[in-house]
């Protein structure tokens, strides 16, 4: 069993959907979760970044998470065409975010919204 | 800044050769990682460095080989490249208590 599954995909929605993309994960020591936007044939891009159980909201991005479900979630609201993108949920042990650089990922929900 | 680079863009070698993928950062970050990307299972972490003369191994080691003699640079070799090493690779970086920034990739492909 993976450490991290991601819901696959894909998934197409029309512009201004909300759109809801998840992670379950069974290593009870993550402690930091982010989320990461990936265009096609480019590097990741941090999106959102949490520590806490709870939401932590960005403009039309919202994380959420719930360490007790060991679950955590990325809504868009109003989403655009330019949302489309793959998106990788990861997770880390350990002070600062990424404990020594190393995140463990989910294995990516590729994303369309069309106009 | 740059950010983070690497070099070549794109590469095809035949099994058995080997080669040195670049990774630069100017962000004067400690902390540099490999990771490589596969359809279907994410990113994997290779080998990582927290400063310089230091490395360990992450979750798919095998077959390559890692140095850090400066802060800056933290190029990955493989040694005798095979099919199975085909994928996107990623270099990160990152400076303590900071979250990752990703290069552009590099898209090896082995035949």
């Amino acid at each position: 069993q993976k450490e991290v599954e991601q819901d696959p995909g894909p998934l197409s929605v029309p512009e201004g959907a909300i759109v809801s993309l998840n992670c379950t994960y069974s290593n009870s020591a993550f402690q930091y979760f982010m989320w990461y936007r990936q265009y096609s044939r480019k590097g990741p891009e941090l999106l959102m970044y949490t520590y806490s159980s709870g939401n932590k909201e960005d403009g039309r991005f919202t994380a959420q998470v719930d360490k007790s479900s060991k679950y955590i979630s990325l809504f868009i609201r109003d989403s655009q065409p330019s949302d489309s993108a793959t998106y990788l949920c990861a997770m880390s042990v350990g002070a600062g975010g990424t404990s020594y650089g190393k995140l463990t990922f989910g294995q990516g929900t590729i994303l369309t919204v069309h106009p | 800044n740059a950010g983070v680079t690497q070099t070549p863009k794109f590469q095809v070698l035949k099994t058995g050769q080997s080669m040195t993928l670049q990774c630069a950062q100017d962000m004067n970050h400690e902390y540099m990682s490999w990771y490589r990307q596969d359809p279907g299972m994410g990113l994997r972490l290779i080998h990582y460095s927290v400063g310089a003369g230091i490395t360990d191994q992450g979750e798919v080691p095998n077959g390559y080989n890692v140095s850090r003699s400066t802060t800056e640079d933290f190029p990955l070799r493989l040694l005798s490249a095979a099919p199975s090493q085909t994928s996107v690779y990623f270099c990160a970086s990152r400076r303590m208590g900071e979250t990752q920034y990703f290069g552009p990739g590099t898209r090896l492909l082995v035949l």
